[in-house]
């Protein structure tokens, strides 16, 4: 069954620094999603992407977040300069048409970002 | 604010019982509501979508409950298995935005 991949898994990173996050999508969607999850906490949503567009962002996704679809396989989110609160498991997801009227999307693993 | 909630005690069955599981919410008025299961450490996997204007909906040992009035939603698993161990996520959306908002979760743990 085909499935949403994200690299790395796990990522350690200082206090500061940038992080790139990677996802693969799933092959036809065209529909993508960022999502985060503090440990212990809900799901949040971050963002969707649309035709090389920001569809939506929430109130979290600020200046210092972006995405890019650089080829036609791979959607990035990038975190300019970590703060400590960006620990979090952050989900790429996507969907073959839009997360509109309750549309399935389909979650990666998950990479583990822990900011020290 | 909009608030969605669900028991953050950990729900605790025998096998082979009925489990369920509630979501509720307030200052919502959502289009749908989807249920899905999250395993530790993995990523949310969805189970069942109902709509606003559906009561009920029901997939294999799995039904959901959709009560606009009392906004709630109940999500009910029969002949409970271990395997059925997991936590299990209510999300609300609307026709208008591609967020989900999900709330906490529920864990459940389903013993021989």
């Amino acid at each position: 069954e085909p499935e949403v991949t994200q690299t790395p898994s796990h990522q350690v990173t200082q206090m500061g620094q940038e992080v790139i996050l990677r996802c693969v999508p799933i092959s036809n969607h065209l529909y993508f999603y960022w999502y985060r999850q503090i440990l212990g906490q809900k799901v949040e949503f971050l963002v969707s992407f649309y035709n090389n567009e920001i569809s939506e962002k929430s109130e979290i996704f600020d200046d210092q977040f972006s995405v890019e679809r650089p080829d036609g396989s791979n959607f990035t989110l990038k975190i300019r300069s970590t703060k400590l609160e960006d620990s979090a498991m952050y989900f790429c997801a996507s969907s073959e048409v839009p997360q509109l009227s309750g549309n399935t999307i389909y979650f990666g693993e998950g990479s583990w970002l822990t900011v020290v | 604010s909009q608030k969605i909630e669900q028991n953050s005690e950990a729900l605790n069955i025998q096998e082979g019982k009925t489990a369920t599981l509630t979501c509720n919410y307030t200052n919502y008025s959502p289009a749908y509501l989807q249920w899905y299961r999250q395993d530790p450490g993995r990523g949310p996997v969805f189970l069942l979508l109902i709509r606003e204007n559906e009561k009920e909906k029901r997939k294999e040992r799995l039904k959901v409950t959709f009560d606009t009035t009392l906004k709630q939603s109940l999500f009910h698993i029969t002949a409970s298995q271990p395997a059925d161990s997991a936590t299990y996520l209510c999300a609300l959306g609307g026709n208008s935005g591609y967020a989900l908002n999900f709330g906490k979760g529920t864990s459940l743990l389903v013993t021989p």
